[in-house]
């Protein structure tokens, strides 16, 4: 069964830092890996989609990379700001159509 | 807009007590799915569907049941809560299988006394 982790699983750090979270899984027969942002009590917001051909993905101050052989992907946060503040978590398909979520990293970010 | 929709966003109820959480995507998306969200352990799929009347058991199925009688809808149902499942609950959709992203609704705060 598929087992995410992520490290750390809290961050905090002065605005302007670059910041690197790291997300880990246990079977690389992924098709694709998922970003995603969660603000305290709200939804989750979608970041950046790996497919699993690729090896990085960009949007923004955002840049996730995909290692599949290793089982880890990194989303790279560039000159944080306090508005990056959020839990981050990854997402990667178990064995088809069902995901498996890491348990998220929490980032602060102090003006 | 684009979006999955969750209803109510907040309930309280009593054990034993049938209820059904509302969810509608107006995307066209042939999957839907059902996550509970809790301290400590993360999120965790219930149920998810593939597309009409098709629909299969995620990590955490006990307890719930779920229809896809419309492309549109997947509504979770709790025949007889319990406080254990008491619980932050967010609907999912994405487009179809294979590689597609997913869109979560806003969530439902659920409390089962």
């Amino acid at each position: 069964k598929q087992e995410v982790t992520q490290i750390p699983a809290a961050l905090s750090v002065p605005e302007g830092e670059n910041l690197v979270l790291n997300c880990s899984f246990t079977d690389s027969a992924i098709y694709n890996l998922q970003w995603f942002r969660q603000d305290p009590g709200k939804g989750l917001t979608s970041l950046l989609l790996i497919q699993s051909s690729q090896r990085e993905q960009t949007s923004g101050r955002l840049n996730a990379s995909l290692d599949k052989s290793s089982g880890r992907s990194t989303l790279y946060i560039a000159a944080s700001q306090p508005g990056d503040s959020a839990t981050y978590l990854c997402a990667v398909p178990n064995y088809g159509q069902n995901f498996v979520f890491g348990p998220g990293t929490r980032l602060s970010v102090l003006p | 807009e684009a979006q999955v929709t969750q209803n109510p966003r907040y309930l309280i109820t009593v054990t034993g007590k049938k209820l059904t959480v509302t969810c509608s995507q107006n995307m066209n998306h042939e999957y839907m799915s059902w996550y509970r969200q809790d301290p400590g352990l993360g999120l965790r799929q219930i149920y998810y569907s593939m597309n009409v009347e098709v629909t299969d058991k995620g990590d955490v199925p006990e307890g719930y049941k779920v229809s896809r009688k419309e492309k549109r809808n997947f509504p979770l149902i709790l025949e007889s809560p319990s406080p254990n499942q008491t619980s932050l609950y967010f609907c999912a959709s994405r487009p179809g299988l294979g590689v597609d992203e997913q869109f979560f609704g806003p969530g439902t705060r659920l409390t089962v006394l």
